[in-house]
């Protein structure tokens, strides 16, 4: 089974400064997909980016971006001139790409990291 | 467009007392999922449905059981609600099917569920 890990329970990081959130996976598939979702208090969950595994080009939305190292299994989030709106808890999780045709595809997450912005 | 849409928002329950969360969402997915979140355990598959008629078990699936309803909507029920089932539920659904799996999962805004 994959297992997601994010090793960073809780990060700062001043406003309009870059932080980089940690995330390592483990599988033995391919084929996959990734993704960082934020969960602000309001406890919904919105999609930040997403990663194919079968691009090597690193995915860039607006301020997120992200560090995709297959070989290493390692998928970081950047997030550069953080705003006070950036203070939430992000997830990384990993969806198989594996799949029979019809077959529901699960995501797997990690336990989240606890993003704090300070003035 | 509602999106995923989960009921109630917050419920107290009492030790063996069962109860039904509903969800329903309106994007034509045909893959619904059960999720529940706890401190420091992210979230976690209790449940997930690939198309009408179909349920599968996830991660964490004692206790629970769920119904696909239909195409739209995908229930979970807690027969004998205990201490260790109070946590945040999610319901999400997405596109499913090679092809699909690019797609996020869109999820509910949560049921916050306290068992006493």
């Amino acid at each position: 089974a994959q297992t997601v890990t994010q090793s960073q329970p809780e990060m700062s990081v001043q406003e309009a400064e870059t932080v980089t959130l940690s995330c390592t996976y483990d599988t033995s598939e391919s084929d996959y997909y990734l993704f960082w979702y934020k969960q602000p208090p309001s406890r919904q969950m919105i999609l930040v980016i997403r990663q194919e595994a079968y691009k090597q080009q690193n995915a860039t939305e607006n301020r997120f971006s992200v560090n995709f190292q297959k070989a290493a299994k390692s998928f970081s989030l950047k997030i550069s001139d953080s705003q006070l709106g950036d203070a939430a808890m992000y997830f990384c999780a990993y969806r198989s790409g594996v799949h029979w045709s019809g077959t529901a595809s699960k995501l797997t997450f990690g336990t989240g990291t606890r993003l704090q912005v300070t003035l | 467009n509602a999106g995923v849409t989960q009921t109630p928002k917050f419920q107290v329950l009492k030790t063996g007392q069962s109860m039904t969360l509903q969800c329903a969402q309106d994007m034509n997915h045909n893959s619904m999922y059960w999720y529940r979140q706890d401190p420091g355990m992210g979230l976690r598959l209790i449940y997930y449905s690939a198309s009408e008629g179909t349920t599968d078990k996830g991660e964490v699936p004692n206790g629970y059981n769920v119904s696909r309803l239909n195409k739209r909507e995908f229930s979970l029920r807690l027969e004998s609600a205990a201490p260790s089932q109070t946590s945040v539920y999610f319901c999400a659904s997405s596109e499913a099917g090679r092809g699909s799996y690019n797609s996020p999962l869109h999820f509910g805004n949560g049921t916050r569920l306290t068992v006493t």
